[in-house]
């Protein structure tokens, strides 16, 4: 199975900051790749699919970007909604995995 | 308006069997392959199955395989997520969610809010 590392695995930061998580795969994927906000006790949301393509009703200070094994996603104005955490999730060849999540904290 | 709302969690002993329901509604649920997720107590993701949009081609993950079948009903707009042999590993909330597109299988978008297996005697 494909394996996705995703880091950081925490992240402090404040509201206005532009932040970057990572997520690396163990093998090409080619942009077969999502990424997903969840906040506490609530199911995840898509943010962006096929690495770059923003899902729709998804704020504009989201973006992903990357092709291969490495990838991003940048908010590039935190708001306070934003803190919560993000999964990637490959989906090149079954089984999916998903990378081990970033936690998103309020400095 | 995209509804997914799973049922059938609770509290199950070890070595048991559990199937998991998942109704529909909202959009034209035979076009759509449908996931089940699952996520463990503080803990993160991990993808279990998906089954195709007719029923026709399945795909499980490593922990799993052989012990859970995914099957549906277009008829009800249901899927269903049958499990057995559980173990107190298998504890989690399992969510359903359909594929982005239809007629495909690739990216998940929409999620239902998920049921709890507690697999313990």
């Amino acid at each position: 199975a494909i394996q996705m590392t995703q880091s950081p695995s925490s992240l402090s930061a404040s509201v206005g900051d532009r932040i970057t998580i990572t997520c690396r795969a163990s093998q090409g994927i080619l942009n077969d790749l999502g990424w997903y906000q969840q906040r506490p006790g609530e199911a995840p949301n898509l943010l962006i699919y096929s690495a770059s393509t923003l899902q729709s009703g998804v704020p504009s200070r989201f973006s992903g970007s990357g092709f291969g094994t490495d990838f991003t996603l940048t908010i590039s104005s935190l708001q306070p909604e934003d803190f919560a955490t993000y999964y990637c999730l490959h989906d090149h060849t079954y089984p999916y995995t998903f990378g081990q999540g970033t936690k998103l904290e309020i400095k | 308006q995209v509804q997914l709302v799973e049922s059938g969690g609770g509290v199950v002993q070890p070595g048991r069997s559990l199937i998991l329901s998942c109704g529909a509604s909202g959009f034209t649920f035979s076009g759509y392959s449908f996931h089940w997720v699952r996520q463990a107590p503080g803990k993160g993701l991990e993808w279990v199955a998906v089954m195709s949009h007719d029923g026709v081609n399945k795909y499980y993950g490593d922990s799993v395989r052989g012990r859970i079948t995914v099957s549906r009903d277009n008829s009800k707009n249901t899927v269903y997520l049958q499990m057995n042999s559980l173990r107190a590993e298998d504890t989690a909330v399992y969510y359903c969610a359909k594929d982005r597109e239809m007629f495909a299988v690739g990216e998940v978008d929409y999620w239902g809010q998920g049921t709890l297996v507690t697999v313990s005697s």
